[in-house]
């Protein structure tokens, strides 16, 4: 497909568990995006990757979330002993440059923390 | 610092009536302005967005948006509404030099018949 693909659409895990989260960007597209949207909210940014570089990760909430780009293409969120407060939609989107280049998303996967 | 504001949490309207979506941004230069639209269980999808020149853009789906810097609005219209076009819509502002966007807290619309 030509869009942006997140898997799985649905994770459900218990607190404390650690989830992967994975992001498959349209092709050839260099920056890569991750919100964290909780119920009723607008997405929130967590991290921003150009290529394979980590350019910004000032909204990851802790050190328990770790995101990752290693060949400047597919792109893995991973959350580390979870907590009820992670459960969320987590967006990924990716664009062919910067902030002025229009942002495509993925259709999420929504995470719930028992 | 950045902020994104939609007063407006649920809009209803019949269908074939006209739409107006608020949205007000607080930056200091010009902002970089999107409107998003995402239906239940779906992701973003980009309706239209504003970097320069003319301040009435031009969407898909039959939307509209007007910059008016001195009111910092961008708001979003529509002359006649689709029942299809009941979803909730999200502004966003980037900025110069920035990597991601600010969202607003999204306008839940209801189309009734």
């Amino acid at each position: 497909g030509a869009g942006v693909s997140q898997s799985p659409r649905y994770k459900v895990a218990k607190r404390g568990q650690d989830v992967a989260l994975r992001c498959d960007p349209i092709s050839g597209h260099v920056s890569l995006f991750w919100y964290q949207q909780a119920l009723g909210q607008g997405p929130e940014f967590l991290t921003y990757f150009q290529n394979e570089a980590q350019l910004d990760k000032s909204g990851l909430p802790s050190d328990r979330f770790f995101a990752e780009r290693p060949e400047g293409s597919v792109s893995t969120l991973k959350i580390q002993r979870t907590q009820q407060e992670d459960s969320a939609v987590y967006l990924c989107a990716s664009s062919s440059g910067t902030v002025n280049q229009p942002q495509h998303f993925g259709d999420g996967t929504r995470l719930s923390i028992l | 610092a950045q902020s994104v504001t939609q007063p407006d949490i649920h809009i209803t309207v019949s269908e074939g009536a006209s739409l107006e979506l608020r949205c007000n941004y607080s930056y200091g230069a010009t902002p970089y302005l999107f409107w998003y639209v995402q239906s239940p269980g779906q992701g973003l999808q980009l309706l239209l967005k504003y970097f320069s020149g003319d301040t009435l853009v031009q969407g898909i789906k039959g939307f509209e948006a007007e910059f008016k810097r001195s009111q910092s609005s961008f708001n979003l219209r529509k002359p006649s509404v689709h029942w299809s076009d009941a979803a909730e819509y999200f502004c966003a502002v980037g900025q110069t030099g920035a990597n991601n966007l600010f969202f607003g807290t999204g306008t839940r619309l209801t189309v009734i018949p």
